[in-house]
């Protein structure tokens, strides 16, 4: 089954509006969960470093004041789109590292898709 | 700038074919190495992921890769390949590989893989 769930899978804003993505951990407590973005036809560009109870690390590039990132438990990270615009419609995806497993395995998300009209 | 590629955008194969994807990468030090698969409306899944040891990394469905530290390469192999193999595939390498720490993916753009009867 799913070791991390993302909500909603698709969502349709309305440009100037905000829209919340969460992402969850069901199997094991996270302290780490990565934001990533996909646009079509293109791979997948990590966006921010979620880290419970402390501030995100953002990449390079990457506005901290439009995408609002919250790790406010060990099993929940949020990203807020804020003040969407089309261009912001992508695909993001959210993986979180399971530090008890060998390897520290990554999973990723089923992701969700933002289209702003 | 230090990155991650991958070679062929778009791969067309016979079923029974043999498959080898390029991967490169260009950060030095210590690196761990994965291959994503993303099917067709699915999220992404681990193939195989190289830390350390046998450079030659065995994983899921029939797939190998190989690590060559002198080359800053880690290419995926399947003898033979089969439609259910097609998909897109994703190199990713964490550059930054210490020992309790986080690991932070960068991906390559991807490969789509189409295979027919």
């Amino acid at each position: 089954g799913a070791v991390v769930s993302q909500h909603p899978s698709w969502v349709i804003c309305k440009s100037g509006t905000s829209v919340k993505i969460e992402c969850r951990s069901l199997d094991f407590q996270a302290t780490t969960m990565f934001w990533y973005r996909q646009f079509p036809k293109q791979s997948l560009m990590l966006m921010a470093t979620s880290n419970e109870g402390s501030k995100a690390t953002y990449e390079q590039g990457v506005e901290k004041d439009k995408f609002l990132i919250n790790h406010a438990s060990l099993t929940l990270s949020t990203l807020t789109v804020t003040s969407a615009h089309p261009e912001d419609s992508s695909f993001y995806i959210c993986s979180v590292r399971d530090r008890g497993s060998p390897g520290n395995t990554i999973y990723f998300g089923e992701g969700s898709w933002l289209t702003v009209v | 700038a230090q990155s991650v590629s991958q070679h062929n955008h778009h791969v067309i194969l016979s079923e029974a074919a043999s498959l080898e994807l390029g991967c490169n990468y260009s950060y030095g030090g210590t690196v761990n190495l994965f291959w994503y698969v993303q099917y067709p409306g699915q999220h992404l899944q681990l193939l195989l992921k190289y830390f350390s040891g046998d450079p030659l990394v065995k994983g899921i469905k029939g797939f190998e890769a190989e690590f060559i530290k002198s080359k800053f390469s880690f290419n995926l192999r399947k003898p033979s390949v089969q439609w259910s193999d097609t998909a897109e595939y994703f190199c990713a390498v964490n550059p930054e590989a210490i020992s309790g720490g986080y690991n932070k993916l960068i991906f390559g753009a991807g490969t789509r893989l189409a295979v027919h009867p």
